[in-house]
C-alpha cells in the first residue's frame, strides 16, 4: 500500500465548467476526509465519511459541491459551474478509526486552477 | 466552535540550533487530540508530532518535542538540531471528528 493517492494532480478549467477529483485511500481505512488549502492558508474541512455514509458537510460546502463514497473505498469530489474562487489545492485523508489514535493520513493533493 | 492560532507566519533558524514553534487553541472540550504537521514545498502534509489532552506528559519524537500547556490552551512545537530538510510549513491542529487548522508557520533553515 501506497498511501492515499488523488487524480489528477493538477486541473486547469475555465469558469462555469465541472470538473471532478478522486481519492483512493489507504486500504481498509474506513474514514474519508476533504479539505481546501488556499495559498498561504492551513486546510479547511469540507466534508467526511465514514464508510459510504457522509457524516458532515461544512458551511464551506455549497450547492455547487458534491462527495460521494458509493462503495466506501474511494472517494469524488464534484464542483459544478467551477467559480475563480474555487481555485485552490483539493486534499484528501483517510484514516482507520478508532485504532489510529485519530491520525489522518494525507494525499497529495489536486491543485485546482479556475481561468 | 474551536480555533486554532500560529502566531508567527514565518521563521527562520539556523542550521543545528533550536527553534520553538507557537501555537494555541480554544475549545470548550476537555478531551481531545493536538497535532503538528508538516509540509514541505511542493509535498504532501506528514504528521510530525500528536499530543492527547488526557496525558499531561508532553510527547517527543526525536528532535521534536512538545510543550503542553491544557489550562493555558498552548501547544508549542520544539525543533532541536534543526536540519535542512525540517524546512516547511508546519501547521498546528485540534482534533474531534475533523482536523481544525491554524494558518500555518513557515520555516527557514539557514545553513
Amino acid at each position: 500500500d501506497t498511501g492515499v493517492s488523488q487524480n489528477p494532480r493538477h486541473k486547469i478549467t475555465k469558469r462555469g465548467q465541472n470538473v471532478t477529483f478522486r481519492c483512493d485511500p489507504i486500504s481498509e481505512h474506513n474514514r474519508l476526509y476533504w479539505y481546501r488549502q488556499t495559498l498561504g492558508q492551513g486546510p479547511e474541512f469540507l466534508t467526511y465519511f465514514q464508510n459510504e455514509a457522509q457524516l458532515e458537510k461544512s458551511r464551506l460546502l455549497s450547492d455547487r459541491f458534491s462527495a460521494e463514497r458509493p462503495k466506501g473505498s474511494f472517494s469524488t469530489l464534484e464542483i459544478q459551474r467551477t467559480e475563480q474562487g474555487d481555485s485552490a489545492m483539493y486534499l484528501c485523508a483517510s484514516s482507520l478509526e478508532p485504532i489510529s489514535s485519530y491520525e489522518q493520513y494525507f494525499g497529495p493533493g489536486t491543485r485546482l486552477t479556475v481561468t | 466552535a474551536q480555533t486554532v492560532t500560529q502566531s508567527q507566519p514565518e521563521m527562520s533558524v539556523q542550521e543545528a540550533e533550536t527553534v520553538t514553534l507557537s501555537c494555541t487553541y480554544d475549545t470548550s472540550e476537555s478531551d481531545y487530540y493536538l497535532f503538528w504537521y508538516k509540509q514541505p514545498p511542493s509535498r504532501q502534509m506528514i504528521l510530525v508530532i500528536r499530543q492527547e489532552a488526557y496525558k499531561q506528559q508532553n510527547a517527543t519524537e526525536n528532535r521534536f518535542s512538545v510543550n503542553f500547556q491544557k489550562a493555558a490552551k498552548s501547544f508549542s512545537l520544539k525543533i532541536s538540531d534543526s536540519q535542512l530538510g525540517d524546512a516547511a510549513m508546519y501547521f498546528c491542529a485540534y482534533r474531534d471528528d475533523k482536523i481544525i487548522f491554524g494558518k500555518g508557520t513557515r520555516l527557514h533553515i539557514l545553513p
